[in-house]
């Protein structure tokens, strides 16, 4: 079956920093996409990963704050950027459409695990 | 408005028993799709089953069972004589494919159960 692998796994930052997460799938896939999940919470969606031209993002997420990137159909970054306690959380990349699975479930990642100091 | 309400916030069981994991959801799509995600204390999201809007077919896959009825707009979930290692937390989500795909997730259910 197809692999979804985040790199790092997790962090500890400085507040005031930057931390790019990378996110890296087996096989082509539809879309990507990068949630949040806030300590003890549910998860929120940020932006949808566009392949070739700039994420959709959702409401209360801005590019400054979360550059996103995705060069090809297999793999898409996320930067915290300027973070502060707030930021840490669970952040977890989601895939839609791979190949031999159920193309309209989504499947996730193992989540990178982010702490800010 | 799309909505998924899981109003039990934690439950907690003795290993062997039955427990029924509850999910509401709320969409005005006639096209949607129904999941369960498990998160294990790893942290990561484990797809547990899918479900079309158009299949109220009950499921069953070994321990587990998955009830849909559209009339209730509920997608409840039993885990059969539950065991240590069903402790996590369970998402319910709600997916649409319409004018760009949008998944909304419950606010998760912490199972614990103890040996």
């Amino acid at each position: 079956s197809a692999v979804i692998s985040q790199k790092p796994s997790r962090d500890i930052c400085q507040r005031g920093t930057s931390l790019t997460i990378q996110c890296q799938v087996d096989s082509q896939v539809t879309m990507m996409f990068w949630y949040r999940q806030q300590p003890g919470q549910s998860l929120t969606l940020i932006a949808t990963a566009n392949q070739g031209s700039e994420a959709t993002y959702e409401s209360g997420f801005v590019i400054d704050k979360f550059p996103i990137s995705r060069p090809n159909l297999t793999f898409s970054t996320l930067t915290v950027s300027n973070m502060s306690p707030e930021d840490s959380s669970i952040y977890l990349c989601s895939v839609l459409g791979l190949a031999g699975l159920n193309t309209d479930t989504q499947y996730f990642g193992p989540g990178t695990r982010l702490t800010v100091l | 408005a799309q909505k998924v309400t899981q109003a039990q916030t934690e439950i907690s069981v003795v290993e062997k028993e039955d427990v029924t994991l509850d999910c509401v959801y709320e969409t005005r799509d006639t096209t949607y799709y129904l999941f369960w995600y498990k998160q294990p204390p790893s942290g990561e999201l484990v797809f547990l089953i899918r479900r079309n809007s158009f299949d109220e077919q009950n499921e069953i896959s070994g321990r587990y069972s998955w009830n849909f009825q559209k009339s209730t707009s509920s997608f409840n979930f039993t885990i059969t004589a539950s065991q240590v290692v069903d402790s996590a937390v369970y998402f319910c989500a709600l997916s649409r494919n319409t004018g760009g795909f949008k998944t909304i997730f419950g606010a998760g259910t912490r199972l614990f159960v103890k040996a």
